[in-house]
C-alpha cells in the first residue's frame, strides 16, 4: 500500500525559498501516473500547484509557474516541491498525493505539513 | 483554466437526511470528474472517480451523477460520520477543484 509524508521547515521567511519533500513507499515514483502538490490555506479551497509524470516531465498551475518547480530523487523515492520569493500569501497545508487511474484521481494523499511565511 | 463552480458552499442536514452537492465545469470535462471527502485536520480522501465509481470501501449511500458538464453527488441517507467537506476536482486538463460543500449538522 502507497503511503506518503511530507517533510520541510515550518516556517519560512518573507522572499525566501520554500522546499518540500514527499517520501513515498510501496510504490515507486517512477510509477503509475503522475505524483502531485495540493495546497489548502486555513479553511479554504483546495489549489492544485503542479505534477510530475512517472518520466520526469512537469505541469505546473500557470498563476505559480514562475515560481515553483517540482523534481525527484529516484534513488530515495521521494519528490519535492520547491516555490520561490514567498509571501504571506502562500501560508498554508501543503499535501503530496499520487495521481492515478484512467480518470486521473489523486488516489492517496500525504497527512499535510503546515508551512507559515513569516518574519 | 477549467474552472469549476461547487455549489451550495454549505448545507445543514441531519442523519438520515438526502443531501445533494452540485459541481459544474466552465468547459466540457467528458468524464474526468472526481469527489473528494474531507474531514477537519485530516488530508481529503478520494470518494468518487470517473463521475460515479466508488473508491474501495466508499459505502453505497454515495453516489456520483452526470448531465453534461453539471456532476452531482448525492448522500441518500447522511451518516454521522458523513459530516466534513466535498470537493469536486476536474482532470480533464490539469487539475481543478471546486470550491467545496460543508455538510454540518442541523
Amino acid at each position: 500500500q502507497v503511503q506518503l509524508q511530507e517533510s520541510g521547515p515550518g516556517l519560512v521567511k518573507p522572499s525566501e525559498t520554500l522546499s518540500l519533500t514527499c517520501g513515498v513507499s510501496g510504490f515507486p515514483v517512477t510509477s503509475g501516473h503522475y505524483w502531485a502538490w495540493v495546497r489548502q490555506p486555513q479553511e479554504k479551497d483546495l489549489q492544485w500547484l503542479g505534477s510530475m509524470y512517472h518520466d520526469g516531465t512537469t505541469t505546473y498551475e500557470p498563476s505559480l509557474k514562475s515560481r515553483v518547480t517540482i523534481s525527484r530523487d529516484t534513488s530515495n523515492n521521494h519528490f519535492s516541491l520547491t516555490m520561490r520569493s514567498v509571501t504571506a500569501a502562500d501560508t498554508a497545508l501543503y499535501y503530496c498525493a499520487r495521481v492515478f487511474g484512467e480518470f486521473l484521481s489523486f488516489d492517496s494523499w500525504g497527512p499535510g505539513i503546515l508551512v507559515t511565511v513569516s518574519s | 483554466d477549467i474552472q469549476m463552480t461547487q455549489s451550495p458552499s454549505s448545507v445543514s442536514a441531519s442523519v438520515g437526511d438526502r443531501v445533494t452537492i452540485t459541481c459544474r465545469a466552465g468547459h466540457n470535462i467528458r468524464t474526468y470528474l472526481n469527489w473528494y471527502q474531507q474531514k477537519p485536520g485530516k488530508a481529503p480522501q478520494l470518494l468518487i472517480f470517473g463521475v460515479s465509481t466508488l473508491q474501495s470501501g466508499v459505502p453505497s449511500r454515495f453516489r456520483g451523477t452526470r448531465s453534461g458538464t453539471e456532476f452531482t453527488l448525492t448522500i441518500s441517507s447522511l451518516q454521522p460520520e458523513d459530516f466534513a467537506t466535498y470537493y469536486c476536482q476536474q482532470s480533464y486538463s490539469t487539475w481543478t477543484f471546486g470550491q467545496g460543500t460543508k455538510v454540518e449538522m442541523k
